[in-house]
């Protein structure tokens, strides 16, 4: 159980197009969804937390108008990146909390995004 | 601040070897500790998880680790190392009261044939 999907698992865009990445919870309600960012050979950035049904909470430094993120329902959520440039090329990973007081998230298998 | 130390960016060992990769966590009480594995353009799998109770914990391939309050560590250990097993590890920390993970740095583990 607690299987988490992404979608597309690669994309690649040209600069200044928007892409969009889903994460859905499979078997599972999560009241709360993460998009974290990684960096070739680096670790893992929280970029926001969302909750269903109301604004994502963005971590410092993260441009919320460049990453957009909308938890729509209690087994998914998007991130999309407006008007994406190279710098923007990254490996997207979301993950998923089942409920209030689980402290565990389960993750996705990540979203390569690569920016021409 | 809360934190996670990983000392060891880069780890090779012989396969059948013994391998422990260290964690060090910064953390006014004890929060819940994981240890993931990201094999490489892959997401993040569960090795193992301590939320309390016994110190020594198992996880799956044959991974266990041990929490160490007095030391502030969550170490990983695997007393013989397969080839399969290279890949990056992270120490993660859920402090206890908010959502949020807080990863280390990573360990790239290279297994000698």
């Amino acid at each position: 159980g607690a299987v988490v999907s992404q979608h597309p698992s690669r994309v690649i865009c040209k600069s200044g197009t928007s892409v969009k990445i889903e994460c859905r919870s499979l078997d599972f309600q999560a009241t709360t969804m993460f998009w974290y960012r990684q960096f070739p050979k680096q670790s893992l950035m929280l970029m926001a937390t969302s909750n269903e049904g109301s604004k994502a909470t963005y971590e410092q430094g993260v441009e919320k108008d460049k990453f957009l993120i909308n938890h729509a329902s209690l087994t998914l959520s998007t991130l999309t990146v407006t008007s994406a440039h190279p710098e923007d090329s990254s490996f997207y990973i979301c993950s998923a909390q089942p409920g209030q007081g689980y402290n565990e998230q389960f993750f996705g298998p990540g979203t390569r995004l690569t920016v021409l | 601040a809360q934190s996670v130390t990983q000392p060891d960016i880069h780890i090779t060992v012989s396969e059948g070897a013994s391998l422990e990769l260290r964690c060090n966590y910064s953390y006014g009480a004890t929060p819940y500790l994981f240890w993931y594995v990201q094999s490489p353009g892959q997401g993040l799998q569960l090795l193992l998880k301590y939320f309390s109770g016994d110190t020594l914990v198992q996880g799956i391939k044959g991974f266990e680790a041990e929490f160490k309050r007095s030391q502030s560590s969550f170490n990983l250990r695997k007393p013989s190392v397969h080839w399969s097993d290279a890949a990056e590890y992270f120490c993660a920390v859920g402090p206890s009261g908010t959502y949020k993970y807080i990863f280390g740095t990573g360990t790239r583990l290279k297994v000698l044939a």
